[in-house]
């Protein structure tokens, strides 16, 4: 069964902390990105790669870290350097080949809350 | 800079009626489009994806279209029904295909 998959699927955090967000795909994707979703609103992009060991910064990155050292994985790490990091945290991939090129598709997401 | 814009941010409809919702972007020079659902607290589906030589995707009772020079997408929904209940979000992709912008959502809750 091909997907992507996110752990935990809740997480809570002292202030102060750094947590790192787990992203797994088994599509054979060659892009990864991660977005943050805060209620009501859309999705902003955080960070994305493209191909493994190189990522570029999305749009509201500072106070997070992410690594490629493998197709499959992109984990995302939450840093004490995010001012505001309660929210739904979504990653997604996308295939750059076949039937359903370009499309991305996402993975069910983890819930961070800050205590 | 894209920016996307989906009207009306919620519609509750009943059961059975057909329904347009709408989404808009400034930047004309798009690479494709992506329509997504949303469940509360869940991760999202894609729906439909057209590319920017298309003018409009069908899949069963959805239907998207694509104007790039009036910088519109539609997605239709014919004979809606209670699981179409959700949250819908348009997405344009820049012209490298790499990224997505993405609209604020429409909640759409069909009343049985």
């Amino acid at each position: 069964d091909g997907g992507i998959t996110q752990s935990p699927k809740y997480l809570f955090r002292k202030e102060g902390q750094n947590v790192t967000l787990s992203c797994e795909q088994n599509l054979n994707h060659d892009a990864m990105y991660w977005y943050r979703q805060d209620p009501g609103q859309g999705l902003r992009l955080i960070y994305y790669s493209q191909i493994v060991n190189d990522f570029q910064k999305g749009d509201i990155a500072e106070g997070y870290s992410v690594s490629r050292e493998k197709k499959e994985s992109f984990p995302l790490t939450v840093t004490s350097a995010q001012k505001n990091p309660t929210a739904f945290y979504l990653c997604a991939s996308r295939g750059l080949a076949g039937g359903r090129y370009n499309e991305q598709f996402f993975g069910p997401g983890t819930r961070l809350t800050v205590l | 800079k894209q920016e996307v814009t989906q009207i009306p941010a919620a519609l509750s409809v009943p059961e059975g009626e057909n329904l347009v919702l709408n989404c808009s972007f400034t930047d004309s020079a798009i690479y494709n489009l992506q329509w997504f659902r949303q469940d509360p607290g869940k991760g999202l589906t894609s729906l439909l994806l057209i590319q920017s030589s298309q003018r409009e995707q069908t899949s069963g009772r959805l239907n998207a279209s694509l104007d790039k020079s009036s910088g519109r997408s539609t997605l239709y929904i014919a004979a809606s029904q209670p699981g179409d209940s959700a949250t819908y979000l348009c997405a344009a992709g820049e012209t490298s295909g790499s990224r997505l912008t993405f609209g604020e959502g429409t909640q759409l809750t069909v009343n049985p």
